[in-house]
C-alpha cells in the first residue's frame, strides 16, 4: 500500500525568507502523481503544485518549487520570498496514475507553517 | 464557472443518528470524491463516484454510503453515527479528462457527533 510521510509537524519562517517542507512516500508503482496542497484556516484545500513522476524536471509555480527525487522517493516543497498569506497547513499527497479509483489522493499528516512578520 | 460547494457548513448529531452531507461539483466535472479529515490529520479517502456509480472505496465500513446524481452532484450518507465520525468531510470534483487534472475541493462540512 502507498504511504505518505511528513516528518515536520510544524515549521516557522520569517517573512521574505525561504523555507523547505519535507515529504517522503512509498510506492511500488513507476507512474504516479505528487501534489502539495495548502489548507488555510478557512479549511478550503488549495492545490499549490503538482509533479508527474515520469517528468524529471522539477515543477515550479511562481514562488513555489519542488525537489523531486524519484529514486529516494522524496518530494520537498520550497517556498521562496515567504509571505504572511502562506501561513497554513501544507499537505503532501500521492495519486496513482492507473487502475481503480485514480482520483484517490493519499495524504500525509501535514506540516503547519507559520510566517513571522 | 462556479466552484465546489458543500452543505451544510456545520452539523451536530448524536450517536446512532443518520446524516446526509451534500456536494455540488464544479461545472463540467463528472467525478466526485469524498474524504474524511479528523482533527490534526490528513484527509482519508472514503469513496469516489463517476457517472453515478461508485468506482473506488477506501477503508470505511458500509454504513458510509453515497449517491451521485445526473447533474453530478453527490451525497454522503452515514448511518449509525459513532463519536469517531466527528470530522471535517471534504468533497472534491475533477473533470472527465483524467491524468494529472486538478481535483477542486469544497470548503467542507464539519460534523460533530455527541
Amino acid at each position: 500500500a502507498q504511504t505518505v510521510t511528513q516528518s515536520q509537524p510544524e515549521m516557522s519562517v520569517q517573512e521574505a525568507e525561504t523555507v523547505t517542507l519535507s515529504c517522503t512516500y512509498d510506492t511500488s508503482e513507476s507512474d504516479y502523481y505528487l501534489f502539495w496542497y495548502k489548507q488555510p484556516p478557512s479549511r478550503q484545500m488549495i492545490l499549490v503544485i503538482r509533479q508527474e513522476a515520469y517528468k524529471q524536471q522539477n515543477a515550479t509555480e511562481n514562488r513555489f518549487s519542488v525537489n523531486f527525487q524519484k529514486a529516494a522517493k522524496s518530494f520537498s516543497l520550497k517556498i521562496s520570498d515567504s509571505q504572511l498569506g502562506d501561513a497554513a497547513m501544507y499537505f503532501c499527497a500521492y495519486r496513482k496514475a492507473y487502475g481503480g479509483a485514480t482520483n484517490k489522493l493519499i495524504f500525509g499528516t501535514g506540516t503547519l507553517l507559520a510566517v513571522q512578520p | 464557472e462556479t466552484g465546489v460547494t458543500q452543505s451544510p457548513t456545520h452539523l451536530i448529531k448524536t450517536r446512532g443518528q443518520q446524516v446526509t452531507l451534500r456536494c455540488s461539483s464544479q461545472s463540467g466535472h463528472n467525478t466526485v470524491s469524498w474524504y474524511q479529515q479528523a482533527l490534526g490529520q490528513g484527509p482519508q479517502f472514503i469513496f469516489q463516484y463517476y457517472r453515478e456509480e461508485e468506482n473506488g472505496r477506501g477503508n470505511f465500513p458500509p454504513r458510509f454510503s453515497g449517491l451521485q446524481f445526473p447533474n453530478y452532484s453527490s451525497e454522503l450518507n452515514v448511518n449509525a453515527l459513532e463519536l469517531d465520525d466527528s470530522a471535517l468531510y471534504l468533497c472534491a470534483s475533477s473533470p472527465p479528462t483524467g491524468g494529472a487534472d486538478t481535483q477542486y475541493f469544497g470548503p467542507g462540512t464539519r460534523l460533530t457527533v455527541l
